[in-house]
């Protein structure tokens, strides 16, 4: 099972682009990478997913370098309301006995 | 808007007592979980279904058990609560893999045994 290292903690202020990097260095090839957002007293909230390369949606991008063993969730303009933690995510149900590893996920703080 | 719905959004209960925690989803996806979250300690998996009336256990799951009669809706019992099993439980559905959009997860049950 793929292990996952991020920032325990960021600060960043309104209208700034953040970036979290996660390292991922046992990634397996079929491996995919997923993000999720939680608030306090929530579920975790998918955010995006990716293989390789750069992937973009409506609220972020993912970016993979080739070798895959990193990602980095970048958030364009953020907002009080991003204020959350962020989790990254590897590897695929389907080969991993359906089970996927969870870390501390990063504490992002935005202030005005 | 697809959704995971957990029955309660509160619960407390005795010592002994037995618990049902009830969680449905609409997306028709095959597979469903049963995490619960404690601080420091992250997203725990307790029991997991890839199908009906089929039930893997995960991690830590000591103390619970879980029921698939539906493909919509799966159980979590704890069969005798106890005080160590206070926490927020979190249901969460997915297709056959989460290479096809991850997980999608119920607002959490948050679970007081006193």
């Amino acid at each position: 099972l793929a292990k996952t290292t991020q920032p325990i903690s960021m600060d960043s202020y309104e209208g700034q682009e953040v970036n979290i990097t996660c390292s991922h260095n046992n990634i397996a090839t079929n491996d995919y990478i997923t993000w999720y957002q939680q608030f306090p007293s929530q579920g975790p909230r998918f955010i995006i997913q990716g293989y390789k390369t750069k992937v973009t949606n409506e609220v972020a991008s993912l970016f993979i370098p080739a070798d895959r063993k990193s990602s980095t969730l970048s958030l364009p303009r953020v907002s009080l309301s991003d204020t959350a933690v962020y989790y990254c995510l590897v590897g695929d149900i389907r080969d991993s006995n359906y089970q996927l590893i969870w870390g501390a996920g990063t504490k992002l703080i935005i202030k005005p | 808007d697809v959704k995971v719905t957990q029955s309660s959004r509160y619960l407390v209960k005795r010592t002994g007592e037995k618990v049902f925690l009830e969680c449905v989803q609409d997306m028709d996806h095959e597979n469903m979980f049963w995490y619960r979250q404690d601080p420091g300690l992250g997203l725990r998996l307790i029991y997991f279904s890839y199908d009906v009336k089929m039930k893997e256990k995960g991690d830590i799951p000591e103390g619970y058990s879980v029921s698939r009669e539906k493909k919509e809706r799966f159980s979590l019992i704890l069969e005798s609560a106890s005080t160590n099993q206070t926490s927020m439980y979190l249901c969460a559905s997915s297709l056959p893999t989460t290479g096809l959009g991850g997980y999608t997860f119920g607002s959490g049950t948050r679970l007081t045994v006193v």
